[in-house]
């Protein structure tokens, strides 16, 4: 079955510090793989996507994602966090015409 | 600024009632997708709307239903609803196909049921 799986519910940073959120999937064909971010009270933002070639992919707001296929992962990373960076982060799997979505990582950043 | 606008942003309503729920898109997104999220959850796909016709429908019981128009606007209407319902409910639009499509997603209606 299709399934997209972030293993940390809730993440604290300290401002400057590094990040990476973890995801992991599962999907029988070559996935089309997204990173989304949801700041209180706003819907989904694209930060970045993979769909084949380099896969080390580069989005919005210094953000980047590997892609590791022998893994079935697609961590996101930010080598230096910014306190509006704090919000909720979803990876989600392209499946056809529609996306599922993670159970979200929730980011805070201490000042 | 995504130019997708969903109303209302909030809805209160009582179990067995029927809701609808509106979505405008930007001029030109001809593909509209409807998401039900609920709390602690990340969002699951109810179905997408393609040129008027449904053309694809999540893990979701026939009254939640959808229609699209063609002044790019949309409406998820659920009828008899449950406890469960209670969710923010997401529209995305966009103009290009799966995959190479860039949703853009709505603020969403928070709906709750009592």
């Amino acid at each position: 079955a299709q399934s997209v799986t972030q293993p940390d519910i809730h993440i604290t940073v300290s401002e400057g510090a590094s990040l990476e959120l973890r995801c992991n999937y599962s999907y029988g064909a070559t996935p089309y793989l997204f990173w989304y971010v949801q700041s209180p009270g706003q819907g989904l933002q694209l930060l970045l996507k993979y769909f084949s070639g380099d896969t080390l992919v580069q989005g919005i707001k210094g953000f980047e994602a590997e892609f590791k296929r022998s893994q079935s992962s697609f961590n996101l990373r930010k080598p230096s966090v910014h306190w509006s960076d704090a919000a909720e982060y979803f990876c989600a799997v392209g499946a056809t015409y529609k996306y599922i979505f993670g159970t979200g990582t929730r980011l805070k950043v201490l000042a | 600024e995504t130019g997708v606008t969903q109303s209302p942003t909030h809805l209160i309503k009582t179990r067995g009632q029927q809701v609808t729920l509106r979505c405008s898109s930007q001029s030109g997104h001809n593909t509209v997708s409807w998401y039900q999220q609920a709390l602690g959850q990340g969002p699951q796909f109810i179905f997408q709307y393609y040129r008027e016709e449904e053309n694809g429908r999540g893990n979701f019981p026939p009254r939640f239903s959808g229609l699209q128009f063609p002044n790019y606007s949309s409406e998820l209407n659920v009828n008899a609803l449950e406890l469960d319902d209670s969710a923010l409910y997401l529209c995305a639009s966009s103009s290009e196909g799966y995959p190479n499509e860039k949703l853009f997603f709505g603020s969403g209606t928070q709906l709750s049921v009592l």
